[in-house]
């Protein structure tokens, strides 16, 4: 079985700050993991994704995640905040492909930017 | 290209009464297809996926239920409404193997 846990419902950060939502998963074989953002009003939007490459995963609009497997961790970060950086962030855990094709979603982050 | 197809995108029904939402995909075979409901804190909850046809797995018991008549349409349906089913509705689709999702555009439904 596998499963995804936000630390944070909500974060907030000022322009120009670095940016670090949180994410741990547990899984019984070796996942996929990913990281989706929802603007307001929007559809969803793969961010990034690790398939076991890279454990240092660089997404669109500066974004990175780092795969840590004995933290059980898939943090995502930013450098610095932009005002178009607020919206709802999700990490999605996957094993499609090996044995159970579930994909499974944390609750999600809200990433608040302040002026 | 591959195309996702969801409706209706906005639906207001009264309790007891039945629902359908239908799910289409174009321009691939064999998908994996999953239905998800958005609420309010409560992230993406994964309700039913299908890996072929007539083949369904339910993950959150409820009064839904799912169906995949074909290898590319993917039904969710209600024979009577709950107040706690409001919520946003979201197909998505994957190929066979593959992980990364493609969602449709959602369906918005209000129980009165």
């Amino acid at each position: 079985a596998q499963s995804v846990t936000q630390l944070d419902s909500h974060v907030s950060v000022s322009e120009g700050t670095p940016v670090l939502l949180r994410c741990n998963y547990s899984s019984s074989y070796s996942p996929s993991l990913f990281w989706y953002v929802q603007h307001p009003n929007k559809g969803l939007q793969l961010l990034l994704k690790y398939t076991s490459a890279a454990t240092l995963v660089k997404g669109i609009n500066g974004f990175e995640a780092e795969f840590k497997k004995s933290e059980t961790s898939f943090h995502l970060t930013k450098p610095s905040a932009h005002m178009s950086d607020a919206a709802e962030y999700f990490c999605v855990v996957s094993n499609v492909g090996d044995r159970d094709d579930k994909i499974i979603f944390g609750k999600g982050t809200r990433l608040h930017i302040l002026p | 290209s591959q195309t996702i197809h969801q409706w209706p995108a906005t639906l207001v029904q009264p309790v007891g009464s039945p629902l359908s939402l239908e799910c289409t995909v174009e321009g691939t075979s064999n998908p994996n297809l999953y239905w998800y409901r958005q609420a309010a804190g409560r992230g993406l909850q994964l309700l039913f996926y299908s890996v072929g046809i007539g083949q369904i797995s339910s993950e959150v018991p409820q009064n839904l239920s799912a169906s995949r008549p074909q290898d590319r349409q993917f039904i969710l349906s209600s024979k009577k409404l709950l107040l706690s089913d409001s919520g946003f509705y979201l197909c998505a689709w994957v190929r066979a193997g593959a992980n990364v999702l493609t969602f449709g555009a959602g369906s918005r439904l209000t129980v009165l």
